[in-house]
């Protein structure tokens, strides 16, 4: 099976922070993709990436960037935190035949 | 702008009943279609892939496929407390840049009575 890990489960930043967010796959997917999840507004689209130091905006991609070095690894970086954005953040990775398998997701408190 | 729409519900049924979830596209270039089940608090899992027109069994479940009507639906037979979760219904085109995107629906919220 697939396996998508994220690196936290819960984190607590302070307004301002650079925030980083790990998201690693083991089944050599080209496609990886950051969503932030909130109540009423489901999932939405920020990042993704079809290669390696390939990456692409999103819906909501405003105040987030991306780096994608390595194949495995599509990580997530908030430059300066804001409460606004405390979300659910889930990463997925998808390959040609098959639907997204997510990570367990990463609830982010920002104080 | 690509867009799938479910009703948020709650969708409430007795245990052992059959609970429908419907879905309907606007992407009429859409290839491959899928449902999510989302425990609260947890991340989506897949529990079911359809392509083709028609129907596709898997256990309890059936997903069903319109494409000339833009529908997708997830049937559950005997419904059970466990399957008390939201439902994501999502799309994809499997065009342009190689992304393989999915467009998601807002989830219907399903909830089986004992």
């Amino acid at each position: 099976d697939v396996k998508v890990t994220q690196s936290s489960r819960y984190l607590v930043k302070r307004t301002g922070e650079k925030v980083f967010l790990e998201c690693v796959q083991d089944m050599d997917h080209e496609n990886m993709f950051w969503y932030r999840q909130d109540p009423g507004l489901g999932l939405r689209l920020i990042y993704f990436s079809y290669d390696v130091k390939m990456k692409e905006k999103g819906d909501i991609p405003e105040g987030y960037s991306v780096s994608r070095e390595k194949k495995e690894r599509f990580s997530l970086i908030l430059e300066s935190a804001s409460t606004n954005q405390t979300s659910m953040y889930l990463c997925a990775s998808r390959d040609r035949y098959y639907g997204y398998t997510f990570g367990s997701g990463t609830r982010l408190t920002v104080v | 702008q690509k867009e799938v729409e479910q009703n948020s519900g709650p969708l409430s049924v007795p245990e052992g009943a059959i609970a429908s979830l419907n879905c309907t596209y606007s992407d009429r270039g859409s290839q491959s279609f899928f449902w999510y089940r989302q425990y609260s608090g947890k991340s989506p899992e897949l529990i079911m892939f359809i392509y083709s027109n028609g129907d596709k069994e898997d256990g309890r479940f059936t997903a069903q496929l319109n494409k000339a009507s833009q529908y997708v639906s997830l049937l559950i037979r005997d419904s059970q407390p466990s399957d008390s979760a939201t439902y994501l219904c999502a799309v994809s085109s499997d065009s342009g840049a190689g992304s393989y995107q999915l467009t998601f629906g807002k989830g219907t919220k399903l909830s089986v009575i004992p």
